[in-house]
């Protein structure tokens, strides 16, 4: 089992719809989850995190945590084309705050 | 504000050439600093990571090295590099706040031929 697993996609959403982007994750005792979107040939960008149960709003962004579950969702609400990216799942571990990396979901919003 | 530099942009290298990529963060002090590769069409991979100068930790086996001379510089290196090198490879530095949350350089794409 992978540490990290997304749905690769990719996920099409038309312009307007929610966008719902799932990650679980293996280890249980991680505290501290992260979203990032990369768009294609640039570096991830920081969208949200979240370390408490629950959800975490942010604009269009909402970010869902449930670690009985293993589970921490991304959703998109009012999906533009300029949504259109990689998002990237990542979970903090180590002394260092190490991140382990999901392999991404594919999101395109279709105009 | 923090800023972090990654150079160069891109980098066309023979195998067996040597290698050196650095990075710099301005703006913050004692920061960690990370090394992640993405090969094409694969997820992020941390290769080295740096809580202090001199201080290096690897997370995978693999002919690249890495160094931390001053506070705000990492540098990634090889001495040969090998096909299965290429990638884009990113810079990136967290803040040491309770959230730890990490934020990327530009990154250099690496081509070795």
């Amino acid at each position: 089992q992978k540490e990290v697993e997304q749905n690769s996609g990719p996920l099409s959403v038309p312009e307007g719809a929610i966008a719902s982007l799932n990650c679980t994750y293996s280890d249980r005792g991680s505290q501290s989850f992260f979203w990032y979107r990369q768009y294609s040939g640039k570096s991830p960008e920081l969208i949200m995190f979240i370390y408490s149960n629950g959800d975490k709003e942010d604009g269009r962004f909402t970010a869902q945590l449930n670690k009985a579950s293993q589970y921490v969702s991304l959703l998109i609400r009012d999906s533009q084309p300029s949504d259109s990216a990689t998002y990237l799942c990542a979970v903090m571990r180590g002394s260092a705050r190490q991140l382990t990396f999901g392999s991404g979901t594919q999101l395109t919003v279709l105009p | 504000s923090q800023t972090i530099h990654q150079w160069p942009a891109t980098l066309v290298q023979p195998v067996g050439s040597p290698l050196s990529l650095e990075c710099t963060v301005e703006g913050t002090s004692n920061p960690n600093l990370y090394w992640y590769r993405q090969a094409a069409g694969r997820g992020l991979q941390l290769l080295f990571y740096s809580v202090g100068i001199g201080q290096i930790s690897s997370e995978v086996p693999q002919n690249l090295s890495a160094s931390r001379p001053q506070d705000r510089q990492f540098i990634l290196s090889s001495k040969k590099l090998l096909l299965s090198d290429s990638g884009f490879y990113l810079c990136a530095w967290s803040v040491t706040s309770l959230s730890y949350e990490q934020y990327f350089g530009p990154g250099t794409r690496l081509t070795v031929t």
